[in-house]
């Protein structure tokens, strides 16, 4: 069975500084695994993806992502914060094999000014 | 309180009938989204409803889709005279106001 965990439901880092949004994941094969943003109203977007390829998948807006098997993680970082990165965070797994997805709970990150 | 419910689970279509998707959202959820995943594809938005309103439907194709949710019963995606390359998973999640989101099962769409 597959699940997702998100460590953290609330972060918050100031403006500049480094930012770090836990995943975990548990899976009996090689998953798919995707971040997703949410600002306030609007729909999900696509951070980036991770798919067996590459282990260290760089996405959007300076965000990127490393999938570390032997940690089932799956972490987002970003070197610097800005303020328009205030918003809720998804991790996912995706099983395409019969279309499940599995969201984490989600992550709020605040940007401190 | 019941999630996000979809239905049909699987839905069969040939191609140029029609496919319904129905959507119910989470009691006193009034946003409503959908997404269309592909194989090897993350989710790709379509549309965002409140309440009788289309909100945002710059990720739905011009023709054959459409999006409603009416006062009362489900949010419903129609999709005219189906071809296979409308052959996805649909999903439909809910929120309140500025809250995350909610997601159903979803509904796989295979187009013959």
């Amino acid at each position: 069975a597959q699940s997702v965990t998100q460590l953290d439901s609330h972060v918050s880092v100031s403006e500049g500084t480094p930012v770090l949004l836990r995943c975990n994941y548990s899976s009996s094969y090689s998953p798919s695994l995707f971040w997703y943003v949410q600002h306030p109203n609007k729909g999900l977007q696509l951070l980036l993806k991770y798919t067996s390829a590459a282990t260290l998948v760089k996405g959007i807006n300076g965000f990127e992502a490393e999938f570390k098997k032997s940690e089932t993680s799956f972490h987002l970082t970003k070197p610097s914060a800005h303020m328009s990165d205030a918003a809720e965070y998804f991790c996912v797994v995706s099983d395409f094999r019969d279309d499940k997805i599995i969201f984490g709970k989600g992550t709020r990150l605040h940007i401190l000014p | 309180n019941a999630g996000v419910m979809q239905n049909p689970r699987h839905l069969v279509r040939r191609r140029g009938q029609e496919a319904r998707l129905r959507c119910s959202p989470m009691k006193g959820h009034s946003h409503v989204y959908w997404y269309r995943q592909l194989p090897e594809e993350g989710l790709k938005f379509m549309v965002y409803l409140q309440k009788e309103n289309i909100i945002d439907e710059s990720g739905m194709p011009k023709e054959r889709f459409s999006a409603e949710f009416p006062k009362e019963g489900p949010s419903i995606l129609r999709i005219q005279q189906v071809v296979r390359g409308d052959s996805a998973a649909y999903f439909c999640a809910s929120s309140l106001s500025n809250s995350p989101l909610h997601f159903g099962n979803g509904t796989r769409l295979t187009v013959t």
